[in-house]
């Protein structure tokens, strides 16, 4: 059964702030996504990666198949990045993991 | 709008009242999804239906029903709901190749907030 973790749980950081959100999983998997859910309970898909590195504005997310690890960065964080951020390892169904709550502060 | 609409955003019931959540999305995917968000729990895979067949049902109790009339239109009828069913419920939906692909182009929708009182 595959498990995912994210680490930190919970996240405060000042506005500019380079930001790291991790995830591990425990079985070996085809894709991995990264979901932001804002406060109002919305869920938007950022990423899916399955090998390497993928930059989408200030969002980067990587991922180490071999270590079964992804990343997600944020650069310059703003304010309105406050949000829970979820990675989903992708099979037929997707397994999530926790999601770690972001607040970046003025 | 993500292309997946949720109705009603939010919904307060009582434990014998029948109601249910509506979702709809004009993507042309082939499969659509429930899920379940309780405070401070992961998010929970009720009911799968890849080309408008029920393929997964996640351990849900019968109170749920589940309702695909069409690729487009996904219901979740609810009937004597108990106050721990309270949480954000979830639509998405996605493409798939076969009953058993794996789903692309994975879009929520913006939830319904259910209070059961």
């Amino acid at each position: 059964k595959n498990e995912v973790e994210q680490s930190p749980q919970n996240l405060t950081a000042q506005e500019g702030e380079f930001i790291t959100i991790n995830c591990s999983y425990s079985v070996g998997i085809s894709a991995l996504h990264w979901l932001q859910q804002h406060p109002g309970g919305g869920i938007v898909s950022l990423f899916m990666l399955s090998s390497g590195k993928k930059k989408h504005g200030r969002l980067i997310a990587t991922i180490n198949i071999q270590e079964k690890h992804s990343s997600l960065h944020i650069t310059a964080s703003h304010p309105r990045d406050s949000a829970v951020y979820i990675c989903a390892s992708a099979g037929q169904n997707f397994v999530f993991g926790p999601g770690t709550r972001l607040s970046v502060l003025p | 709008e993500t292309g997946v609409t949720q109705t009603p955003r939010h919904l307060v019931m009582g434990m014998t009242n029948k109601k249910s959540l509506k979702c709809e999305q004009h993507l042309g995917h082939n499969a659509m999804y429930w899920y379940k968000q309780s405070a401070k729990k992961p998010l929970e895979l009720m009911f799968v239906y890849n080309f408008k067949e029920q393929t997964e049902n996640n351990s849900v109790p019968s109170r749920f029903s589940p309702e695909c009339p069409n690729s487009s239109h996904l219901f979740l009828h609810l009937h004597t709901l108990q106050p721990e069913d309270s949480a954000l419920y979830l639509c998405a939906s996605s493409q798939v190749t076969h009953s058993k692909g794996t789903p692309y182009g994975y879009t929520f929708g913006s939830g319904t907030r259910l209070t059961v009182v």
